[in-house]
């Protein structure tokens, strides 16, 4: 298995520009979720998805779109660029694992980061 | 708001010591505590776990201590290796199906050999 797979890997906007940031898994996880890390900040989830074709917002949602068509694919898509994005952006995939008193280990894996730079 | 509060920010500790990085969480909603490892240009990676019902976990040289009633967690590395030099996060995540995760600001772990 190739896990979470980010492209690209660094990319660099002028400000105002759109883009998508792509995100696949091939382990048939439920849930995907997009994160953007910044210094002293950890990290912070943006959208997350916990199925095909289903979606919701996370903490800093604003400037972001997603979608799910797949289990597969949950591209990021930036509509209209601003410095503040200048980030790193990792995507993640989980796995559940269930015991006789609930939830054992959630177990979420991520991808190895899109650097953005937005000038 | 940040819900999960993390420190320290740095910590450099020698070779053979213990390192230990503290987690204080706010909602009493959250029933699951991870810790991730981030190395430099990577993803971060699930290194251990705990939920609200043991006061403690332990994982070969990594254990979790959790205290419920002061909404607190921490990591300890025992034997610390320069292998161990990293980021780590903690993180807490509630019940139901949004399984969302919030993380703490991350502490920035030095190892000296």
């Amino acid at each position: 298995n190739a896990g979470v797979t980010q492209t690209p890997k660094f990319q660099v906007l002028k400000t105002g520009q759109s883009m998508t940031l792509q995100c696949a898994q091939d382990m048939n996880h439920e849930y995907m979720s997009w994160y953007r890390q910044d210094p002293g900040m950890g990290l912070r989830l943006i959208h997350y998805s916990v199925g095909a074709g289903i979606t919701d917002q996370g903490e800093v949602p604003n400037g972001y779109n997603v979608s799910r068509s797949t289990t597969e694919d949950f591209p990021l898509r930036l509509l209209s660029a601003a410095p503040s994005q200048t980030s790193v952006y990792f995507c993640a995939s989980s796995y559940l694992e269930w015991g006789h008193r609930g939830r054992v280990r959630e177990t979420q894996y991520f991808g190895p980061g899109t650097r953005l730079l937005v000038l | 708001q940040q819900q999960v509060k993390q420190s320290p920010q740095s910590l450099i500790v020698q070779k053979g010591g213990i390192s230990i990085i503290n987690c204080a969480y706010e909602n009493t909603a959250f029933d699951y505590f991870p810790w991730y490892q981030q190395f430099p240009g990577k993803g971060p990676a699930l290194l251990i776990a705990i939920r609200p019902d043991v006061s403690e976990k332990k994982e070969g040289r990594f254990t979790i201590s959790f205290n419920k009633s002061a909404k607190q967690f921490s990591l300890h590395i025992m034997d610390s290796q320069p292998g161990d030099s990293a980021t780590y996060f903690c993180a807490a995540m509630g019940s139901g199906s949004a399984r969302q995760l919030t993380f703490g600001s991350g502490t920035q772990l030095t190892v000296l050999p």
